[in-house]
């Protein structure tokens, strides 16, 4: 079962910042969280992961909390073409493990 | 990362026949996995592509249902046997480069069984 909670939807004003909130309370010590995002119809693409510290890549910035149970994907500077379903995904099994989906969140960036 | 080619990229099949779904990746990749998207849902993992060695199964999926195989580090099949009309899903390839490395996946199989 996933280990993470999102909300089902989001709407996000074009050029505004999205900030995509994450539970997964029950997340081990060793466990790295996951973003990925899927465009319609295409596969998920990567976005960035962490385990500790907040992140930051070309894409979007990642922060968590200090106790780890939740984390916020940042999209700075929103596009219509961010609208697409984010994934928050916990990896299990350790290095060697897989990706365990949840159900995302259906972000829309509007005009 | 690794780039990821499926075929093919769509299908439609008549209930009771197979269809084998093949994933290339152009690198040596140490992990491989096969992905189940039914229509407007998450994705549900189905089984871990083991090269050398049989694949590893989610609960609720079974080599019957859908045989893998892994012949070496680059490639993958997945079979749909005996297909019914509750098959019809987007089949998606992943594959990891190494322990370091992040998942990337293909674009799909997109099959209809009627």
């Amino acid at each position: 079962d996933a280990k993470t909670t999102q909300p089902p939807s989001m709407d996000c004003a074009e050029g505004r910042a999205a900030n995509l909130p994450c539970n997964h309370s029950t997340i081990s010590g060793n466990e790295y969280v996951y973003w990925y995002r899927q465009i319609h119809s295409q596969g998920p693409q990567y976005i960035i992961h962490g385990l500790k510290n907040n992140e930051t890549n070309e894409m979007a910035s990642l922060i968590i909390t200090e106790d780890r149970k939740s984390s916020t994907l940042i999209l700075p500077h929103a596009t219509l073409r961010d609208t697409a379903v984010y994934y928050c995904i916990v990896r299990v099994g350790g290095s060697q493990g897989n990706l365990i989906f949840g159900k995302g969140t259906k972000l829309s960036v509007k005009p | 990362s690794a780039v990821i080619s499926q075929k093919p990229s769509r299908d439609i099949c008549q209930r009771g026949t197979s269809l084998t779904i093949q994933c290339q990746v152009d690198s040596q990749v140490t992990m491989m996995f096969w992905y189940r998207q039914q229509p407007g849902q998450s994705l549900t993992l189905i089984a871990t592509a083991n090269q050398g060695s049989e694949a590893t199964y989610e609960s609720g999926f079974v080599i019957d249902k859908f045989p893998i195989s892994r012949p070496n580090l680059t490639f993958s099949t997945l079979t749909v046997s005996n297909m019914s009309p509750e098959d019809s899903s987007i089949y998606l390839c992943s594959a990891r480069l190494g322990l370091y490395y992040g998942y990337t996946f293909g674009s799909g199989t997109r099959l209809t069984v009627v």
